[in-house]
């Protein structure tokens, strides 16, 4: 069974200061895993995602997340935050080796940018 | 840049009634996904469909659901009698192959039934 849980449910950071949203993945074998974001009224946007290239990945919008299967995490960072970021964030995870074709999602964390 | 599309964005039923939800996924995409979001909960996996039928589902996914894509553009779901816990945000997704592979889910706006 693959599953994820994001350590904070919201997250309040100040414009150009760094984030941190933090992802930790269960997975029976070899999981691929995304960051998808939500902004209010809107769809679910990739932002990067993992399938066992390199373990740094760099997505949309400057954020960035590394694969670390030692400590089966998959962190969300942008080094400056934009007023802009703010948004619910979901780490996902998908089970390649299974072929299951569903995704699983985290809780989200709602990240807010103060000016 | 293609995007995946559902109508309606808001759609309000009274409990009992049949509603249908319509998803216009990407053109070349060939795996189609339902998930939902109760308000205030995790995002959940329904039901995943490809070569005109259903490749997995979950337990949430009873009776009183069905898929359906009745062309070769429409991708639906039908709750046939529905319940005030099926309010919620019902996301539409596509993905050109397998989730099993290299590949990336698509989602739509989503659709907010409310049931009253």
């Amino acid at each position: 069974a693959q599953s994820v849980t994001q350590l904070d449910s919201h997250v309040s950071v100040s414009e150009g200061t760094p984030v941190l949203l933090r992802c930790n993945y269960s997975s029976s074998y070899s999981p691929s895993l995304f960051w998808y974001v939500q902004h209010p009224n809107k769809g679910l946007q990739l932002l990067l995602k993992y399938t066992s290239a390199a373990t740094l990945v760099k997505g949309i919008n400057g954020f960035e997340a590394e694969f670390k299967k030692s400590e089966t995490s998959f962190h969300l960072t942008k080094p400056s935050a934009h007023m802009s970021d703010a948004a619910e964030y979901f780490c996902v995870v998908s089970d390649r080796r299974t072929g299951r074709r569903a995704l699983t999602f985290g809780s989200g964390t709602r990240l807010q940018v103060q000016p | 840049e293609p995007e995946v599309t559902q109508t309606p964005s808001h759609q309000v039923t009274q409990m009992g009634q049949e509603v249908i939800l319509r998803c216009v996924p990407i053109s070349n995409h060939l795996y189609f996904y339902w998930y939902r979001q109760i308000l205030g909960q995790k995002v959940e996996f329904l039901v995943s469909f490809y070569n005109n039928e259903i490749s997995e589902k979950s337990e949430i996914f009873d009776d009183q659901f069905s898929v359906e894509r009745p062309d070769g553009s429409n991708f639906t779901l039908k709750i046939r009698s529905t319940k005030l816990e099926d309010s919620a945000m019902y996301f539409c997704a596509s993905s050109e192959d397998s989730l099993a592979v290299n590949t990336e889910a698509f989602f739509g706006q989503g659709t907010r039934l409310t049931v009253v």
